[in-house]
């Protein structure tokens, strides 16, 4: 069973809208958590990292983490076009001797012009 | 700033036959290195992981093995290539002191294994 479950695995929004995220673990030593953007051909980017509960803003990006259900989720507000892409939740433990980083299944967010 | 080159940006290689990619990282003193694998489409599996030169710590086995010969440099290699071994290939840093360090990826090496 894959330890961080990503869901849905496609969503679709007009431009303008919001797209909403969700991620899942499965394992309660990981306690940081990111949110990875790939392009087509090209490496996945850091969006952002989250480590404690709440909200962390970063411009049309929002995470949210609950720890006490590792549950992490992304809301993207006003969706470009150039917002389609493969979006990946990655999970760490907390534990620095540990250097394992584990990737959820994905996400394609594809936004409609 | 830190670049992240890798090479080759895509290969075709014929089943048996064997394998290097490489990556190299600039701008980073002692860098924690990384290999992941992704299918097409796909997630993204973790295969090595190097806190220093000369020490490689496999993570999964795909009949991949890796080294890191500099402190900049990290290789991906097998002498006999899978069909299963087709896909992308991301080297990736990350800072080497502390927890919840983000990891940092290259552009990728494609490889299709006919």
């Amino acid at each position: 069973q894959q330890k961080v479950q990503q869901s849905p695995e496609s969503l679709s929004v007009p431009e303008g809208g919001m797209a909403s995220l969700n991620c899942t673990s499965s394992d309660r030593n990981f306690q940081y958590f990111w949110w990875y953007r790939q392009h087509s051909g090209e490496g996945p980017k850091a969006l952002m990292s989250i480590f404690s509960d709440g909200d962390k803003k970063e411009g049309r990006f929002t995470a949210h983490l609950n720890k006490a259900s590792l549950h992490v989720s992304l809301h993207i507000r006003d969706s470009q076009p150039s917002d389609s892409a493969l979006y990946f939740c990655a999970a760490s433990e907390l534990n620095t001797g540990n250097y394992k980083y584990v990737f959820g299944a994905g996400t394609r967010l594809k936004v409609i012009a | 700033a830190q670049t992240i080159h890798q090479w080759p940006v895509a290969e075709i290689k014929a089943v048996g036959s064997p394998l290097s990619l490489g990556c190299t990282i600039k701008g980073k003193s002692s860098p924690n290195l990384y290999w992941y694998w992704q299918a097409t489409g796909g997630t993204l599996q973790q295969l090595f992981y190097s806190i220093t030169v000369g020490q490689v710590e496999s993570v999964v086995q795909l009949n991949l093995s890796a080294s890191r010969p500099k402190d900049d440099q990290f290789i991906l290699s097998t002498e006999k290539l899978l069909l299963s071994h087709s896909g992308f290939y991301l080297c990736a840093w990350s800072p080497i002191w502390g927890s919840g360090n983000t990891l940092y990826f290259g552009e990728g090496s494609r490889l299709i294994v006919v």
